[in-house]
């Protein structure tokens, strides 16, 4: 079945540092990748997203890029900044009978 | 934005009531979900439903119901809460596949608290 894996956290950095957190996944066909990031009391809100391999997604200075070859969605910010503090999630989703798949999360720390 | 609302955003009552989490989404989707997930913790699926009349359990087992009578609603209901229930409880839909890459839209969560 679909499975999604993702650094453990908390990752704690300083403002203005360089941010990746690792998702790997496992996925029958050809699913479409996201992340999505939570805040305190919040719903998840989508981050960004791919839908085929080789796709980067963007979004406030985020990136991803959907590798084929290693299963991988890694997301990357150059700068973070205390506001981006949040849970993010790694998720994968097909089409059909499929059920999104979700990572366990990790939570990011940014200090000034 | 997404278009998908959730009533109550914040409930406390108290040990035995019977409580309905209401959802409900403007897009069309067919597929429609319920997430329990305790503070920044992991999601666990408790419900879905890939279209009216149809409804599943998920992964995490649940003393919940579910319904789906009309493609917009999914209703969550409660016949006797406990504390035990206490959580947050998130509704998702995902679009049906390509072009649109079946994105998942959440709401934004009702805070159950069971005193």
């Amino acid at each position: 079945g679909n499975s999604v894996t993702q650094m453990e956290g908390p990752v704690t950095l300083s403002e203005e540092a360089f941010l990746t957190i690792n998702c790997t996944y496992t996925a029958t066909g050809y699913p479409s990748l996201f992340w999505y990031v939570q805040y305190p009391g919040e719903g998840l809100q989508l981050l960004l997203k791919a839908t085929k391999a080789d796709d980067k997604g963007s979004n406030k200075g985020f990136e991803a890029t959907y590798r084929k070859e290693t299963t991988s969605f890694h997301l990357e910010k150059g700068s973070v900044q205390v506001s981006d503090s949040a849970v993010y999630f790694c998720a994968l989703a097909s089409g059909g009978s499929y059920i999104p798949t979700f990572g366990r999360g990790t939570s990011l720390i940014v200090h000034p | 934005e997404a278009d998908i609302y959730q009533t109550p955003r914040y409930l406390v009552i108290g040990t035995g009531k019977k409580i309905t989490l209401e959802c409900s989404q403007t897009m069309g989707h067919d597929k429609m979900y319920w997430y329990q997930q305790d503070p920044g913790m992991e999601l666990h699926l408790i419900h879905y439903s890939y279209g009216v009349n149809s409804t599943e359990k998920g992964d995490l087992s649940s003393e919940s119901t579910v319904s789906r009578i009309r493609t917009e609603h999914f209703p969550l209901t409660l016949e006797s809460a406990r504390p035990s229930h206490t959580s947050q409880y998130l509704c998702a839909s995902s679009e049906p596949g390509p072009p649109a890459g079946n994105t998942i839209y959440f709401g934004e969560g009702s805070w159950l608290t069971v005193v």
